[in-house]
């Protein structure tokens, strides 16, 4: 079964300065998905960005971009420019057979 | 055009009460999800659905819960009887396709609280 691990429940990062969040998975599947999900404190789950198994490049959308190393089974967050809106925590998310299985979490504090 | 729709947004009731959460998803969309998020268990998947039938509902604590989607732009999650553990926030998410890069969009959410 797939797993997705988020070691860090917590991070602070100074405004305007660029972040990365961890996240690890385990899976036996050649083709899959990770998926980043931002959540603020208004609760809802806001779908950021996606990669997948056999992409050749490292996905980016905005000031979002995916550290994606596939032999250490890695798919790193990165926030470039952070904003003070960016403080929320933020899930990463593996498919399985059509579902979803989400990480823990890390909660990101970005100071002004 | 709308995202995903659930309501209430908001539901306080009391232990042994039959509990109904509802959702509409994307129009066009052809696979729903319920997902349950917790402080221990996190986000969990519940059920989904592709085109209205229900494909694992592995995630279903147990018997008290029950969901159904009679139609492509409706679903329901009841609980019946409640119990205080299952306070939680109840999501639903819906995409086009469910292949491997299909996106879910979910819902605002419903925040259950059962005393």
């Amino acid at each position: 079964a797939q797993k997705i691990t988020q070691t860090q429940p917590g991070m602070f990062v100074q405004e305007k300065e660029a972040v990365t969040l961890d996240c690890t998975y385990d899976t036996s599947d050649p083709s899959y998905g990770l998926f980043w999900y931002k959540q603020p404190s208004s609760g809802e789950m806001i779908f950021l960005i996606y990669q997948g198994s056999y992409d050749q490049q490292n996905a980016t959308e905005g000031r979002y971009s995916l550290n994606f190393q596939k032999a250490r089974k890695s798919a790193n967050l990165v926030i470039s420019a952070s904003q003070l809106g960016d403080s929320a925590m933020y899930f990463c998310a593996i498919t399985q057979g059509g579902k979803l299985i989400f990480g823990q979490g890390t909660e990101l504090s970005v100071k002004p | 055009d709308a995202g995903v729709i659930q309501s209430p947004r908001h539901e306080v009731t009391e232990m042994g009460q039959e509990v109904t959460l509802r959702c509409k998803p994307i129009s066009g969309h052809d696979y729903l999800f319920w997902y349950r998020q917790t402080m221990m268990r996190g986000l969990e998947l519940l059920i989904y659905f592709n085109n209205n039938v229900p494909i694992d509902d592995s995630g279903m604590p147990e018997d008290r819960f029950s969901a159904k989607m009679p139609n492509a732009s409706f679903s329901t999650l009841k609980i019946q009887p409640s119990e205080p553990r299952d306070s939680a926030v109840y999501f639903c998410a819906s995409s086009f396709w469910g292949g491997l890069g299909d996106t879910q969009y979910f819902g605002p959410g419903t925040r259950l609280t059962v005393l």
